[in-house]
Protein backbone atom coordinates (compact mmCIF):
# COMPACT_ATOMS: atom_id res chain seq x y z
CA UNK A 1 0.00 0.00 0.00
CA UNK A 2 1.06 3.35 -0.92
CA UNK A 3 1.95 6.01 1.96
CA UNK A 4 2.36 10.27 1.60
CA UNK A 5 4.09 11.70 4.73
CA UNK A 6 3.69 15.34 5.63
CA UNK A 7 6.71 15.79 8.36
CA UNK A 8 5.85 19.42 9.01
CA UNK A 9 2.89 19.78 10.93
CA UNK A 10 3.21 23.34 10.88
CA UNK A 11 5.18 25.94 8.37
CA UNK A 12 5.16 29.73 8.83
CA UNK A 13 6.95 32.12 6.66
CA UNK A 14 6.89 36.22 6.06
CA UNK A 15 4.86 37.63 3.67
CA UNK A 16 6.55 37.96 0.10
CA UNK A 17 9.16 35.10 0.89
CA UNK A 18 9.56 31.97 -0.32
CA UNK A 19 8.59 28.61 1.74
CA UNK A 20 9.13 25.01 1.01
CA UNK A 21 6.79 22.29 1.86
CA UNK A 22 8.01 18.71 2.30
CA UNK A 23 6.31 15.76 1.19
CA UNK A 24 7.53 12.17 0.80
CA UNK A 25 5.86 9.23 -0.51
CA UNK A 26 6.08 5.05 -0.47
CA UNK A 27 5.06 3.13 -3.47
CA UNK A 28 6.30 -0.08 -5.22
CA UNK A 29 4.81 1.27 -8.34
CA UNK A 30 6.12 3.20 -11.23
CA UNK A 31 3.76 5.34 -12.64
CA UNK A 32 1.59 7.87 -10.77
CA UNK A 33 0.57 11.12 -9.88
CA UNK A 34 1.41 13.55 -6.98
CA UNK A 35 -0.96 16.45 -6.24
CA UNK A 36 -0.62 19.17 -3.58
CA UNK A 37 -4.00 20.42 -2.72
CA UNK A 38 -4.96 23.41 -0.61
CA UNK A 39 -7.41 24.14 2.21
CA UNK A 40 -8.51 27.56 3.38
CA UNK A 41 -10.80 27.80 6.17
CA UNK A 42 -13.36 27.50 3.77
CA UNK A 43 -12.54 24.01 4.39
CA UNK A 44 -13.15 23.45 0.34
CA UNK A 45 -10.09 21.02 -1.46
CA UNK A 46 -8.44 23.38 -4.19
CA UNK A 47 -5.62 21.64 -6.27
CA UNK A 48 -2.83 23.36 -6.48
CA UNK A 49 -0.61 21.68 -8.87
CA UNK A 50 -0.06 18.28 -10.31
CA UNK A 51 3.13 16.29 -11.49
CA UNK A 52 2.96 13.22 -13.32
CA UNK A 53 5.85 10.71 -12.53
CA UNK A 54 6.73 9.81 -15.59
CA UNK A 55 7.88 13.45 -16.19
CA UNK A 56 11.47 14.48 -15.19
CA UNK A 57 10.65 18.24 -15.43
CA UNK A 58 8.88 19.70 -12.49
CA UNK A 59 5.54 21.06 -12.92
CA UNK A 60 4.84 25.01 -12.00
CA UNK A 61 1.36 26.70 -11.55
CA UNK A 62 2.34 30.63 -11.57
CA UNK A 63 3.98 31.21 -8.07
CA UNK A 64 3.64 27.62 -6.92
CA UNK A 65 6.46 24.79 -8.00
CA UNK A 66 7.34 21.45 -7.02
CA UNK A 67 10.81 19.93 -6.30
CA UNK A 68 9.99 15.99 -7.99
CA UNK A 69 12.79 13.37 -7.02
CA UNK A 70 11.82 10.12 -7.98
CA UNK A 71 14.26 7.92 -6.66
CA UNK A 72 14.12 9.76 -3.52
CA UNK A 73 10.79 9.77 -3.46
CA UNK A 74 10.32 13.15 -2.56
CA UNK A 75 7.88 15.92 -3.60
CA UNK A 76 8.10 19.39 -2.39
CA UNK A 77 6.22 22.36 -2.89
CA UNK A 78 7.82 25.90 -3.23
CA UNK A 79 5.59 28.86 -2.86
CA UNK A 80 7.18 31.59 -3.82
CA UNK A 81 5.96 35.71 -2.87
CA UNK A 82 3.91 34.71 -0.72
CA UNK A 83 0.89 35.95 -0.02
CA UNK A 84 -2.20 36.73 3.34
CA UNK A 85 -4.27 34.17 0.71
CA UNK A 86 -1.89 31.39 0.56
CA UNK A 87 -2.44 30.83 4.33
CA UNK A 88 -3.96 27.74 4.73
CA UNK A 89 -3.84 23.18 5.34
CA UNK A 90 -1.63 21.85 2.30
CA UNK A 91 -2.22 18.05 1.71
CA UNK A 92 0.24 16.35 -0.55
CA UNK A 93 -1.26 13.24 -2.47
CA UNK A 94 -0.71 10.06 -3.88
CA UNK A 95 -2.63 8.65 -7.09
CA UNK A 96 -1.93 5.31 -9.19
CA UNK A 97 -1.90 5.39 -12.49
CA UNK A 98 -3.12 1.89 -13.08
CA UNK A 99 -6.52 1.27 -13.66
CA UNK A 100 -8.51 -0.17 -10.45
CA UNK A 101 -6.47 1.93 -8.20
CA UNK A 102 -8.12 5.59 -8.42
CA UNK A 103 -8.16 6.62 -4.91
CA UNK A 104 -5.99 9.42 -3.70
CA UNK A 105 -3.82 8.70 -0.81
CA UNK A 106 -3.35 11.74 1.43
CA UNK A 107 -0.45 13.13 3.95
CA UNK A 108 -1.66 14.13 6.86
CA UNK A 109 -1.35 18.52 6.04
CA UNK A 110 0.56 21.01 6.80
CA UNK A 111 -0.60 24.06 8.14
CA UNK A 112 0.97 27.17 6.82
CA UNK A 113 1.07 30.81 8.41
CA UNK A 114 1.62 33.95 6.12
CA UNK A 115 3.23 36.78 8.87
CA UNK A 116 2.19 40.00 7.86
CA UNK B 1 -21.42 27.92 -13.08
CA UNK B 2 -19.88 24.39 -13.46
CA UNK B 3 -18.97 22.57 -9.81
CA UNK B 4 -19.60 19.97 -7.26
CA UNK B 5 -22.52 20.94 -4.19
CA UNK B 6 -23.06 18.98 -1.24
CA UNK B 7 -25.35 19.56 0.85
CA UNK B 8 -26.39 20.86 3.77
CA UNK B 9 -23.21 22.49 5.01
CA UNK B 10 -23.89 21.72 8.43
CA UNK B 11 -25.63 18.54 9.81
CA UNK B 12 -26.49 17.32 13.19
CA UNK B 13 -27.95 13.51 14.20
CA UNK B 14 -29.01 11.90 17.32
CA UNK B 15 -27.11 8.37 17.83
CA UNK B 16 -28.98 5.45 16.52
CA UNK B 17 -30.21 7.69 13.66
CA UNK B 18 -29.32 7.41 9.83
CA UNK B 19 -28.32 10.36 7.75
CA UNK B 20 -28.36 11.14 4.38
CA UNK B 21 -25.28 13.54 2.74
CA UNK B 22 -26.17 15.02 -0.50
CA UNK B 23 -23.03 15.56 -3.44
CA UNK B 24 -24.40 16.55 -7.02
CA UNK B 25 -21.81 17.43 -9.84
CA UNK B 26 -22.44 19.42 -13.23
CA UNK B 27 -19.27 18.83 -14.73
CA UNK B 28 -20.14 15.52 -16.94
CA UNK B 29 -17.64 13.40 -14.83
CA UNK B 30 -18.00 9.54 -14.78
CA UNK B 31 -16.38 9.03 -11.28
CA UNK B 32 -17.21 10.09 -7.98
CA UNK B 33 -15.49 9.91 -4.19
CA UNK B 34 -16.56 10.06 -1.00
CA UNK B 35 -13.81 10.85 1.24
CA UNK B 36 -14.25 11.61 5.39
CA UNK B 37 -11.73 14.24 7.08
CA UNK B 38 -10.44 14.10 11.16
CA UNK B 39 -8.92 16.55 13.16
CA UNK B 40 -5.04 15.77 12.27
CA UNK B 41 -5.34 13.50 9.45
CA UNK B 42 -5.74 13.92 5.88
CA UNK B 43 -8.73 13.05 3.70
CA UNK B 44 -9.66 8.76 3.82
CA UNK B 45 -11.63 7.38 1.15
CA UNK B 46 -14.56 5.74 2.17
CA UNK B 47 -16.24 4.95 -1.13
CA UNK B 48 -16.51 5.45 -4.62
CA UNK B 49 -18.03 5.25 -7.84
CA UNK B 50 -16.39 4.70 -11.59
CA UNK B 51 -19.43 4.62 -13.54
CA UNK B 52 -23.65 4.63 -12.54
CA UNK B 53 -25.17 1.55 -10.81
CA UNK B 54 -21.33 0.87 -9.85
CA UNK B 55 -19.43 1.70 -6.31
CA UNK B 56 -16.72 0.18 -4.64
CA UNK B 57 -15.64 0.58 -1.09
CA UNK B 58 -12.92 2.12 -0.18
CA UNK B 59 -10.62 2.09 3.12
CA UNK B 60 -13.28 2.80 5.93
CA UNK B 61 -16.87 2.10 4.04
CA UNK B 62 -18.13 0.28 7.25
CA UNK B 63 -20.99 2.05 8.93
CA UNK B 64 -21.84 4.08 5.47
CA UNK B 65 -23.76 3.15 2.32
CA UNK B 66 -24.12 4.64 -0.98
CA UNK B 67 -26.40 4.74 -4.55
CA UNK B 68 -25.24 5.67 -8.20
CA UNK B 69 -28.26 6.08 -9.67
CA UNK B 70 -27.98 9.02 -12.09
CA UNK B 71 -24.29 10.00 -13.27
CA UNK B 72 -25.08 13.67 -11.56
CA UNK B 73 -25.14 12.34 -7.89
CA UNK B 74 -23.84 10.43 -5.19
CA UNK B 75 -25.49 10.49 -1.70
CA UNK B 76 -23.29 8.81 1.18
CA UNK B 77 -25.54 7.45 3.51
CA UNK B 78 -24.44 7.20 7.32
CA UNK B 79 -25.56 4.76 9.25
CA UNK B 80 -26.36 4.06 13.10
CA UNK B 81 -23.48 1.25 12.78
CA UNK B 82 -20.82 3.54 11.59
CA UNK B 83 -19.16 4.25 15.62
CA UNK B 84 -17.65 7.43 15.43
CA UNK B 85 -19.34 9.73 12.62
CA UNK B 86 -18.78 13.11 13.59
CA UNK B 87 -16.10 14.14 10.97
CA UNK B 88 -15.98 16.52 7.86
CA UNK B 89 -17.39 14.93 4.72
CA UNK B 90 -15.45 15.83 1.16
CA UNK B 91 -17.29 14.55 -1.97
CA UNK B 92 -14.82 14.60 -5.20
CA UNK B 93 -15.38 13.86 -8.98
CA UNK B 94 -13.25 13.05 -12.24
CA UNK B 95 -13.69 12.47 -15.43
CA UNK B 96 -12.75 8.84 -15.33
CA UNK B 97 -11.63 6.17 -16.83
CA UNK B 98 -10.02 5.41 -19.58
CA UNK B 99 -8.60 9.07 -18.58
CA UNK B 100 -5.91 8.13 -16.28
CA UNK B 101 -4.42 11.73 -15.82
CA UNK B 102 -7.64 12.70 -14.52
CA UNK B 103 -7.71 15.10 -11.80
CA UNK B 104 -10.30 15.17 -8.39
CA UNK B 105 -12.25 17.90 -7.87
CA UNK B 106 -13.56 18.16 -4.75
CA UNK B 107 -16.81 20.02 -3.19
CA UNK B 108 -17.54 22.73 -0.40
CA UNK B 109 -17.72 19.66 2.59
CA UNK B 110 -20.38 18.76 5.39
CA UNK B 111 -19.98 18.87 8.60
CA UNK B 112 -21.95 15.96 10.22
CA UNK B 113 -21.97 15.88 14.60
CA UNK B 114 -23.64 13.15 16.22
CA UNK B 115 -25.24 14.71 19.14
Amino acid sequence: AQTVTQSQPEMSVQEAETVTLSCTYDTSESDYYLFWYKQPPSRQMILVIRQEAYKQQNATENRFSVNFQKAAKSFSLKISDSQLGDAAMYFCAYRSAYTGNEKLTFGTGTRLTIIP
Amino acid sequence: DGGITQSPKYLFRKEGQNVTLSCEQNLNHDAMYWYRQDPGQGLRLIYYSQIVNDFQKGDIAEGYSVSREKKESFPLTVTSAQKNPTAFYLCASSIGRPVLTDTQYFGPGTRLTVL
